[in-house]
């Protein structure tokens, strides 16, 4: 059983470029949540994703976005990067109804 | 708005022997979850523990324990036996279910973290 994966691993982008990110949850989620770990920081929450709608959502601004497909795959994606970007993102999957994430390996962006 | 806060940036402990890391958090909440992540150099966070707060009870898995405080808002993890394999990031996290849509994932909220190092 395939555990959550992201793709890709890292990735390397400029200011004010676009980047897009993504997420397979594990078998069986139907909730995917996405988080920025900033170098030596923990995980902060941007949004979650249920039912292919945004449910909740962090403290973000609105260039970061995200979809959810019908197979609960998810993608997040970033307009306008700017350097403080620059994190690791990680991908959290599980079920609506029970309190318990799974991560991912996370993509690391880096935005020159 | 809940807060999380980790007091110990750096430990470390020799193998074989304890460790306790510090977890306070804030909130008005009565019902939520508490949980313990490990992330190792390979950067995959992995569940360690997790505790429901309207258990008094403090959860325990194999080597790993937690002594939940609800009243002091304190959830510290003890680490029994330490092994290589413990060096890491441990982060503690608050969840506070969503109440919309019946109750459901609320978002994990997390600390700083402590940078643990197990030496032989």
């Amino acid at each position: 059983d395939a555990g959550v994966t992201q793709s890709p691993t890292h990735l390397i982008k400029t200011r004010g470029q676009q980047v897009t990110l993504r997420c397979s949850p594990k078998s069986g989620h139907d909730t995917v949540s996405w988080y920025q770990q900033a170098l030596g920081q923990g995980p902060q929450f941007i949004f979650q994703y249920y039912e292919e709608e945004e449910r909740q959502r962090g403290n973000f601004p609105d260039r970061f976005s995200g979809h959810q497909f019908p197979n609960y795959s998810s993608e997040l994606n970033v307009n306008a990067l700017l350097l403080g970007d620059s994190a690791l993102y990680l991908c959290a999957s599980s079920l609506m109804r029970v309190y318990e994430q799974f991560f991912g390996p996370g993509t690391r962006l880096t935005v020159l | 708005a809940q807060t999380v806060t980790q007091s110990q940036p750096e430990m470390s402990v020799q193998e074989a022997e304890t460790v306790t890391l510090s977890c306070t958090y804030d909130t008005s909440e009565s019902n939520y979850y508490l949980f313990w992540y490990k992330q190792p150099p390979s950067r995959q966070m992995i569940l360690v523990i997790r505790q429901e707060a309207y258990k008094q009870q403090n959860a325990t898995e194999n080597r790993f324990s937690v002594n939940f405080q609800k009243a002091a808002k304190s959830f510290s993890l003890k680490i029994s036996d330490s092994q290589l394999g413990d060096t890491a990031m441990y982060f503690c996290a608050f969840m506070k279910p969503f109440m919309n849509y019946g109750g459901s994932q609320g978002n994990l909220i997390f600390g700083k973290g402590t940078k643990l190092s197990v030496k032989p």
